[in-house]
């Protein structure tokens, strides 16, 4: 167990840029899920996926933000047209899917920001 | 809608002192309750949660936290801090009556806890 990680750490991009960020899971975990966070405040749910299935998604997630975990492992959570707004950390985090309230494990996250 | 209230945004205490972290919680039905910290540059640590049962839970790193439903609060607790503890304490809650949505926790603006020497 190599827990949660995440790359990049940190991001820097214009506005307007395309970025995409990865996560790989604490592996046996089915259930992956995408947090904001931004200074000052505590992690905001922004998606969450059973397998390869995202279930559900914030408003928080704009049009702009896409989420994907093809073969049910790893996830990239991806933010077309950048924007300074976005500039935040960004946290994943896996559990195990047996438990309706399992316990999530995050990664240290990938800090962004949109110059 | 569920929410987390952490009032006061920094705690500082004396190493070896008791510490007390507060958190309340807003519910429509019966709460599922965590606590977190983080580190400096790293991401969330799960330290304890409560789920049913003993009303004190006991977790990682000597932490332990009291939920009393009356108060509607969970309170994270030390009986002896050290300056190793100093970092962001987040508390979070999943309400049980939410069933259609399986990630609906809300987490608190976090707690800034600074342990002196």
């Amino acid at each position: 167990d190599t827990g949660v990680s995440q790359n990049p750490r940190h991001k820097i991009t214009k506005r307007g840029q395309n970025v995409t960020f990865r996560c790989d899971p604490i592996s046996e975990h089915n259930r992956l899920y995408w947090y904001r966070q931004t200074l000052g405040q505590g992690p905001e749910f922004l998606t969450y996926f059973q397998n390869e299935a995202q279930l559900e998604k914030s408003r928080l997630l704009s049009d702009r933000f896409s989420a994907e975990r093809p073969k049910g492992s790893f996830s990239t959570l991806e933010i077309q047209r950048t924007e300074q707004g976005d500039s935040a950390m960004y946290l994943c985090a896996s559990s195990l899917g047996w438990e309706r309230v399992d316990t999530q494990y995050f990664g240290p996250g990938t800090r962004l920001t949109v110059l | 809608a569920q929410s987390v209230a952490q009032p006061e945004d920094q705690v500082n205490v004396a190493e070896g002192n008791p510490l007390t972290v507060k958190c309340t919680y807003s519910v429509s039905g019966n709460p599922y309750l965590f606590w977190y910290v983080q580190y400096p540059n790293r991401g969330l640590q799960f330290l304890l949660k409560y789920i049913t049962g003993d009303n004190l839970v006991k977790g990682s790193y000597g932490f332990e936290a009291e939920f009393n439903k009356s108060q509607t609060s969970f309170h994270l607790k030390k009986p002896s801090a050290l300056v190793s503890d100093s970092a962001l304490y987040f508390c979070a809650v999943r309400d049980l009556l939410s069933t259609h949505n399986n990630n609906d926790m809300r987490f608190g603006a976090g707690t800034r806890l600074t342990v002196k020497p």
